[in-house]
């Protein structure tokens, strides 16, 4: 059974502090993925991983940073939380393939609350 | 710019009756639609998916259809029953970066 978690389900910070989002995944997958979940906007992608050591830029990485140092971990950071970014957020992983078919199995999500 | 639309919200049904999903899309090069189901504080789960190459895939009690020159597709699920209950995402994904672009979501609600 692929299983993908995430280090907290409920998280409030303060505006201005750093917040860190970990996710970890046992399926030896490549690829990992954090989305954020907003309502009448459906789910966003935030960063993207293909492998250690490698990010891509999602629709909205403004104001994120992320960090794969272990292919099973895949950590988001906000270097500055803003309220704007309070939001559910969700990691994802799947295999790479060449035609990439493969699902994503999500995690069950953060809510984070930014005061 | 939303790629992929849902237009409605919430849907609501009774239990046994046939539910139908709808799900615009932009991008005439999108090849491959999926749909996930995402219950309250757990993660969306794959659902089933549809290639560019066929207009039907069916799933036991789900089917997506695909109607490429409206760039429509819908899920039905036939009969509807109260576990169905739950936010339905249409995706489609981006062939050469894997990238899934998501729909809004519609919330799915079947009475008993």
């Amino acid at each position: 059974d692929v299983k993908v978690t995430q280090s907290s389900r409920y998280l409030v910070k303060r505006t201005g502090e750093k917040v860190f989002l970990e996710c970890v995944q046992d399926m030896d997958h490549e690829n990992m993925f954090w989305y954020r979940q907003d309502p009448g906007l459906g789910l966003r992608l935030i960063y993207f991983s293909y492998d250690v050591k490698m990010k891509e830029k999602g629709d909205i990485p403004e104001g994120y940073s992320v960090s794969r140092e272990k292919k099973e971990r895949f950590s988001l950071i906000l270097e500055s939380a803003s309220t704007n970014q309070t939001s559910m957020y969700l990691c994802a992983s799947s295999f790479r393939d060449v035609w990439n078919y493969n699902e994503q199995f999500f995690g069950p999500g953060t809510r984070l609350t930014v005061l | 710019d939303q790629q992929v639309k849902q237009n409605s919200p919430s849907l609501s049904v009774q239990e046994g009756r046939i539910s139908i999903l709808n799900c615009d899309y932009t991008n005439s090069m999108f090849d491959y639609f999926l749909w996930y189901k995402k219950y309250p504080a757990e993660g969306p789960t794959f659902l089933i998916s549809i290639s560019s190459i066929k207009d039907k895939n069916e799933d036991g009690r789900f089917t997506v259809f695909l109607n490429k020159s409206a760039k429509h597709l819908s899920l039905h699920i036939v009969p509807s029953q109260p576990g169905d209950s739950a936010v339905y995402f249409c995706a489609t994904r981006s062939s050469n970066t894997g990238k899934l672009i998501f729909g809004q979501g519609t919330t799915l609600q079947v009475k008993p």
